[in-house]
């Protein structure tokens, strides 16, 4: 079975800083791998996702993550945020070759401040 | 433009009444999931379709059944909801087995009083 682990469940940055959160997968088979974001009492959106191919994904609002296999990793990383990207970050997996179970890791609230 | 939605936003219902949370889709896929997330957890799945298939999650009580009648509708029934049961319940889509992207409705946040 595999697994995801967000190790920051808090993650405090001042606007226009850089900031990256961090993501470790557990997979005995090949995964594709996704970041997602929720705002209060809000449905997930999905932010990126890494299928294949390049190893740096960039998504929507500026974010960018990138797999590396030898370390079981997909950090997410913007360069500078905003006040309007404090929300939860939920990164997680999914088995390649059927099924659709996807499973998330505990989350990581980004507080961005002035 | 919503594609996955989710009624009502917010459900208090009593403890131990039924309660019925609902979900629709515009994109026609195939597979619908439902979560269940509590505060500062990560989501977790519940149950879901593929087609009219259902698939059961091993931990899920009992107490959660749900009812898929076609493509377009999927609802969450709690029987006998308890105070554990708050929480905010997320209805998801995907186009079929093997596509990888799923689109999530706003969320049920439910009260047990």
């Amino acid at each position: 079975a595999q697994s995801v682990t967000q190790l920051d469940s808090q993650v405090p940055v001042f606007e226009e800083a850089p900031v990256e959160l961090r993501c470790n997968y557990s997979s005995s088979v090949s995964v594709y791998l996704f970041w997602y974001v929720q705002y209060p009492n809000q449905g997930l959106q999905l932010l990126l996702k890494y299928l294949s191919g390049s190893t740096l994904v960039k998504g929507i609002n500026g974010f960018e993550a990138e797999f590396n296999k030898s370390q079981t990793s997909f950090h997410l990383r913007k360069p500078s945020v905003h006040i309007s990207d404090t929300a939860e970050y939920f990164c997680a997996v999914r088995v390649t070759g059927g099924g659709n179970k996807l499973t998330f890791g505990t989350g990581t609230q980004l507080k961005v401040e002035l | 433009d919503a594609m996955v939605i989710q009624n009502p936003r917010y459900q208090v219902t009593q403890f131990g009444k039924p309660v019925t949370l609902s979900c629709s889709q515009t994109l026609n896929h195939n597979v619908m999931y439902w979560y269940q997330q509590k505060s500062s957890q990560a989501p977790k799945l519940l149950f879901h379709y593929y087609d009219k298939d259902f698939n059961n999650e091993a931990d899920t009580p009992d107490n959660f059944q749900s009812r898929r009648p076609n493509t377009s509708f999927c609802f969450l029934d709690i029987r006998s909801p308890g105070l554990g049961d708050a929480a905010m319940y997320l209805c998801a889509t995907v186009l079929d087995r093997g596509n990888t992207e799923a689109f999530f409705g706003q969320g049920t946040r439910l009260t047990v009083v």
